[in-house]
């Protein structure tokens, strides 16, 4: 199965910082790879597809790139709402299960 | 609007059953894939099973083989998961999520259902 390794596990920054997490893949997924937000108590909410599609109505603070097994999610300016947990998925359609990384917790300083 | 609905969560015993339901609505149904993702407490995300839009095709994760089941119907828009021999390890939150391929992101997530196995 493809593992996904997130880092940092948790990230304190400030409002308007520009932020950077990062999901390794143990072998190569293509692009097939998710990005999503998640708010204590709340359902997560889907960012990113294909490593850089943008999912309409996020704002385009939200950033993704890489292919094969380096993945970033990029915040540019940083807000006060996007306190919370960011998790990577991959979705090769050769890999027999979906997986998603440890996520990573975001705290507003 | 998109609507997905989760039911069935509860207390069970350990060696226990229990189905979980999901309710769609504001969309179609019967072209999208549908899922359960779970989530322990305080933990991350762990996909479970999926089903695809025809119901032809099931996928499991490996600890849900044999253990799980994924159903739909697609004229009463619903959806479920049946699950045996319970454990504390599958004491989590089960979200009913849609996708438009079996093996794809997942673009909208119900609000879950938590379930508790607990003597």
């Amino acid at each position: 199965d493809v593992q996904m390794t997130q880092s940092p596990s948790t990230l304190s920054a400030s409002v308007g910082d520009r932020v950077t997490i990062t999901c390794r893949a143990s072998q190569s997924v293509g692009k097939w790879v998710a990005w999503y937000h998640q708010k204590p108590g709340k359902a997560p909410k889907l960012l990113i597809f294909k490593a850089s599609s943008l999912e309409s109505g996020v704002p385009s603070r939200f950033s993704g790139s890489g292919s094969g097994t380096e993945f970033t999610l990029t915040i540019t300016g940083l807000q006060t709402e996007d306190f919370g947990f960011y998790y990577c998925q991959q979705y090769d359609p050769y890999s027999p299960e979906l997986t998603f990384g440890g996520g990573t917790r975001v705290e507003i300083k | 609007q998109v609507q997905l609905v989760e039911s069935g969560g509860g207390v069970v015993q350990p060696g226990g059953s229990l189905r979980l339901s999901c309710a769609a609505s504001g969309f179609d149904f019967n072209t999208y894939s549908v899922h359960w993702v779970r989530q322990a407490p305080g933990k991350g995300l762990e996909w479970v099973a999926v089903i695809s839009s025809d119901g032809r095709n099931r996928y499991y994760l490996d600890s849900g083989k044999g253990r799980f089941t994924i159903s739909r119907d697609n004229f009463k828009n619903t959806m479920s998961l049946h699950m045996e021999s319970l454990t504390a390890e599958d004491t989590a939150t089960y979200f009913c999520v849609r996708s438009h391929l079996p093996f794809d992101y997942f673009d909208f997530w119900g609000q879950g259902t938590l379930v508790t196995v607990s003597s």
